[in-house]
This record gives C-alpha cells, structure tokens and sequence, in this order.
C-alpha cells in the first residue's frame, strides 16, 4: 500500500518569498514520485517527477524537489515565489499494477502569493 | 495534438438520472484513469484501463461503470445519479512517450457535475 501526506491545506507566501509545499510518502517498494500544479478551472499538470538518478529534479517554472529516502520525502521548493504560482499543488506516489502505473495523490495544498 | 479531451464540460442532473462522460486521448497511450476531485480531498480513483481490453476498480468504484471502447477512448457511466456523486471528474492517461517509459499522467480538462 501507498499513501502521500500534503502538510498544510493552504500555504500563504509574499511575493519573492521562498516556496516549500511538504509531501511524504509510504510505499512497500521504490516509489515514483510526482508534483503536478493545478490552476482555476484546470486539469493537472505535471510540474517534475523523480523515477531514478539525481534526486534534486527540477521542474518548469523554476520549481524542483529533492528526494529524501531517509526521510520518506519529495518537497517541492521554489526560491522565488511570483504571483502567477498561486495554484493547487499535488504530491503524488506510484507503484506498478500489472502493467499501469497507478498513482496515489496526497490532499492537495493551495499556494497563496500575496503582493 | 489535442491531448486528453473530455466532454461535456459542465452537466446538472437530477437524482436518479443516467449519464456517460466522455474520454479521448490522442497521445496512444495505454493505460486510461478516471478520477473525482472534491474539496479537500485530492483526486481519487475511481476506475482504471491499464491496456485496451482490461479495466479495474479504483478507490471509489461504487456507482459507476466504465468501458475502454478502443484504446482512445474510455468512458464513465452513472447508471443513477445521487447528490453524492456531486464533483469534478477528471480523465488522465499514460504510456510511453517516443518510445520511451513514461510514468506521468496527462489530464483532461474536467467535467463538472452536479447532481439535484
């Protein structure tokens, strides 16, 4: 079984602040793992994914994560924030089901940038 | 290309009406998903195709039915509406890119239902 937990619902930041959204994950077996970004009345987006290798990824729109084994992590960082980031922010684990990547998403944390 | 389509966008049905939501890809993926999204809840699973042929339960199954009509297209059947099933539904798909394994989804725009 898998499982993501997003710590905090809604994350408040002033415009140029540092960005960092929190995911850990539960998994039985090496996870892959995702951050996708939702905007109003959008589907989701993949921002970055970390497979295998280099465990700082970077994403689009300057975002990246590192994977922490040792502390079930993938926290999503962002130096600057800008106003056009305020979106809804998803970690996401998968593991392999015969064949299809089945993902588990945490919760969801909504990015408020403030002028 | 288009992506992930999904129609319609917007629907009110009232208690105990029938709908298909409908689900194209043009990116020849294999594996299809369909996903609810709440408040506060994340998305959930409701159903899955890994291949065109197959389809499997999800987290929240219960009140729906699907059909992987050929391998763009998946649909989502609510035999009878109830106000639970209020939400926004959403399509993904996956599948290699190029030629290559890819493990990311790809999302349609959404279907938001209401259900009176």
């Amino acid at each position: 079984a898998q499982s993501v937990t997003q710590l905090g619902s809604h994350v408040s930041v002033s415009e140029g602040a540092l960005v960092l959204l929190r995911c850990n994950y539960s998994s039985s077996v090496p996870p892959y793992l995702f951050w996708y970004v939702q905007y109003p009345n959008q589907g989701l987006q993949l921002l970055l994914k970390y497979t295998t290798g280099a465990t700082l990824v970077k994403g689009i729109n300057g975002f990246e994560a590192e994977f922490k084994k040792s502390e079930t992590s993938f926290h999503l960082t962002k130096p600057s924030a800008h106003m056009s980031d305020a979106a809804e922010y998803f970690c996401a684990v998968s593991t392999t089901s015969g064949g299809s990547y089945i993902p588990t998403f945490g919760r969801g944390t909504s990015l408020i940038v403030h002028p | 290309n288009a992506g992930v389509t999904q129609t319609p966008k917007f629907q009110v049905l009232k208690t105990g009406q029938s709908m298909t939501l409908q689900c194209a890809q043009d990116m020849n993926h294999n594996s299809m998903y369909w996903y609810r999204q709440d408040p506060g809840m994340g998305l959930r699973l409701i159903y899955y195709s890994a291949s065109e042929g197959t389809t499997d339960k999800g987290e929240v199954p219960n009140g729906y039915n699907v059909s992987r009509l050929n391998k763009r297209e998946f649909s989502l059947r609510l035999e009878s509406a109830a106000p639970s099933q209020t939400s926004v539904y959403f399509c993904a798909s996956s599948g290699p890119i190029q030629g290559y394994r890819s493990y990311e989804q790809y999302f349609g725009p959404g279907t938001r239902l209401t259900v009176t």
